[in-house]
C-alpha cells in the first residue's frame, strides 16, 4: 500500500516499561507529524520533522517522549518508563511538502496498565 | 487554552439533507484550516483546506466557509450520505510560526440516518 503505516498497531505494556513505536510515511514525503489522541479527546500535537530534523518538539509532553527520524523516511516515537497517562493512539501523518493536508496512518493504541 | 473549537459534540442528520459542522478558532494569525474525517479505529483522512485568504473553497459535496470577522469555519456537505457517518476535526495551523503542526478541535460526531 501507498498510505503511512505504523506499528504495531496494538501495544500493551506494564508501568515502567519502554516503548518503541514505529512509522514508514508516504515515501517522499518531507514532512512528518506525531500526535496522540488520548480518549474522549481531541488530537493533541507531539512533534514534525522536516527531513530528518525536528524544528518543533513543543508537544512532547516530558523528557520521558524522545523521537527520531532517519534517511528521511522512518520515524521511531520512543516512550520511556511508561506511565498511565500514556495510554492513547499515536498518529503518524506525513505530507509531501509542511503545511500541506497531511496523510495520517491507522494509529498504535497503547495500553500502559 | 483550546485555540480551536467545535463546541457541538454530536450532530444527527437525515440523509439527503445538508450537515454543517462547525469550528471557532481564537488566534486570528493562522494561515490555513483543515477538515478531516476520522472513521473508527482508522487514522483521519484529509478531506479540504481554505487558506485564510478565501473565504470559500469547494470539492464536489463538501465547501468549507471560513469567516475570519467572527472567526468561525463551516464545512457543509450536501448532500448528506449514510457513508458520511465518522468524527469530523477542524484544524487550523500558521505557517508563520516555523512550525506546521495543526492545531486540532476536539471533534463533532456526524451521523448520518437513513
Amino acid at each position: 500500500g501507498a498510505g503511512v503505516s505504523q506499528s504495531p498497531s496494538n501495544k500493551v505494556t506494564e508501568k515502567g516499561k519502554d516503548v518503541e513505536l514505529r512509522c514508514d510515511p508516504i515515501s517522499g514525503h518531507t514532512a512528518l507529524y506525531w500526535y496522540r489522541q488520548s480518549l474522549g479527546q481531541g488530537l493533541e500535537f507531539l512533534i514534525y520533522f522536516q527531513g530528518n530534523s525536528a524544528p518543533d518538539k513543543s508537544g512532547l509532553p516530558s523528557d520521558r517522549f524522545s523521537a527520531e527520524r532517519t534517511g528521511g523516511s522512518v520515524s521511531t516515537l520512543t516512550i520511556q518508563r511508561t506511565q498511565q497517562e500514556d495510554s492513547a493512539v499515536y498518529l503518524c501523518a506525513s505530507s509531501l511538502l509542511p503545511g500541506q493536508g497531511a496523510y495520517f496512518g491507522p494509529g498504535t493504541r497503547l495500553l500502559v496498565l | 487554552d483550546q485555540q480551536v473549537k467545535q463546541n457541538s459534540p454530536s450532530l444527527s442528520v437525515q440523509e439527503g439533507r445538508i450537515s454543517i459542522l462547525n469550528c471557532d478558532y481564537t488566534n486570528s494569525m493562522f494561515d490555513y484550516f483543515l477538515w478531516y474525517k476520522k472513521y473508527p479505529a482508522e487514522g483521519p483522512t484529509f478531506l479540504i483546506s481554505i487558506s485564510s485568504i478565501k473565504d470559500k473553497n469547494e470539492d464536489g459535496r463538501f465547501t468549507v466557509f471560513l469567516n475570519k470577522s467572527a472567526k468561525h469555519l463551516s464545512l457543509h456537505i450536501v448532500p448528506s450520505q449514510p457513508g458520511d457517518s465518522a468524527v469530523y476535526f477542524c484544524a487550523a495551523y500558521r505557517l508563520s510560526s516555523g512550525t506546521y503542526k495543526y492545531i486540532f478541535g476536539t471533534g463533532t460526531r456526524l451521523k448520518v440516518l437513513a
